[in-house]
């Protein structure tokens, strides 16, 4: 059961355009979310996150916006530029499991230059 | 300040066997949590350990396995190892919090490179 989906595995984006990257997820006590950006051959970084009492977070080019009614959350990359490419994971967790994250399958990025 | 580390990087075994793989968090975190990534799945939860204790665990069979030393290093094992499990293993670490305490909501983890799990 896939808690936390990303639907779109890959994604293609003119350079200087904006980038959309999506993610839903099923269960209701997830509190907080993150996205997690994942070169070849590297473990993922943290890139952005966003409390569940909040509906937007914002960080240099990158924002992500929380729709809680809809269970969907989506990350804004503009402008999109060469070195974006990457695979972006949306991961989120709930109030009782420590540290566990539960990720999404992720979406593969590629910025055309 | 020095990142996750993971030994080996890479490691071929064969249906049967059984491999164990390392991990190093940064200095200070107390949290070393496990996760598998297979194309297609993303990224699985294996389990967390603080402070030497397994505080969760995903739903992976009883071949996985895992402890944490004092000084928080962290191995995981795979018994009887099969061809599915074949995949990235990721180590994160974090600082963590008392089971029951509340830090920031979510420390964020920090990610090792990984080890390439093929089995033959």
């Amino acid at each position: 059961d896939q808690q936390v989906k990303q639907n779109s595995p890959s994604l293609s984006v003119q350079e200087g355009r904006i980038s959309i990257l999506n993610c839903d997820y099923t269960n209701s006590m997830f509190d907080y979310f993150l996205w997690y950006k994942k070169y070849p051959a590297e473990g993922p970084t943290f890139l952005i996150s966003i409390s569940s009492i909040k509906d937007k977070n914002e960080d240099g080019r990158f924002t992500v916006f929380l729709n809680k009614s809809a269970k969907h959350l989506s990350l804004h990359i503009v402008p999109s530029q060469p070195g974006d490419s990457a695979v972006y994971f949306c991961a989120a967790s709930d109030p009782f499991g420590n540290e566990k994250l539960t990720f999404g399958t992720g979406t593969r990025l590629t910025i055309i230059p | 300040k020095a990142g996750v580390t993971q030994t080996p990087r890479y490691l071929i075994k064969t249906r049967g066997q059984q491999v164990t793989l390392s991990c190093s968090p940064i200095s200070g975190h107390r949290s070393v949590s496990w996760y598998q990534q297979t194309p297609g799945q993303g990224l699985q939860f294996l389990f967390e350990y603080f402070s030497e204790t397994q505080r969760n665990k995903g739903n992976f069979p009883g071949r996985f396995s895992g402890r944490q030393f004092s000084n928080s290093r962290s191995e995981m094992n795979v018994s009887t190892l099969e061809l599915g499990d074949s995949a990235l293993y990721l180590c994160a670490s974090s600082r963590g919090a008392k089971t029951g305490d509340k830090l920031l909501p979510n420390e964020k983890l920090f990610f090792g490179s990984g080890t390439q799990l093929s089995v033959l």
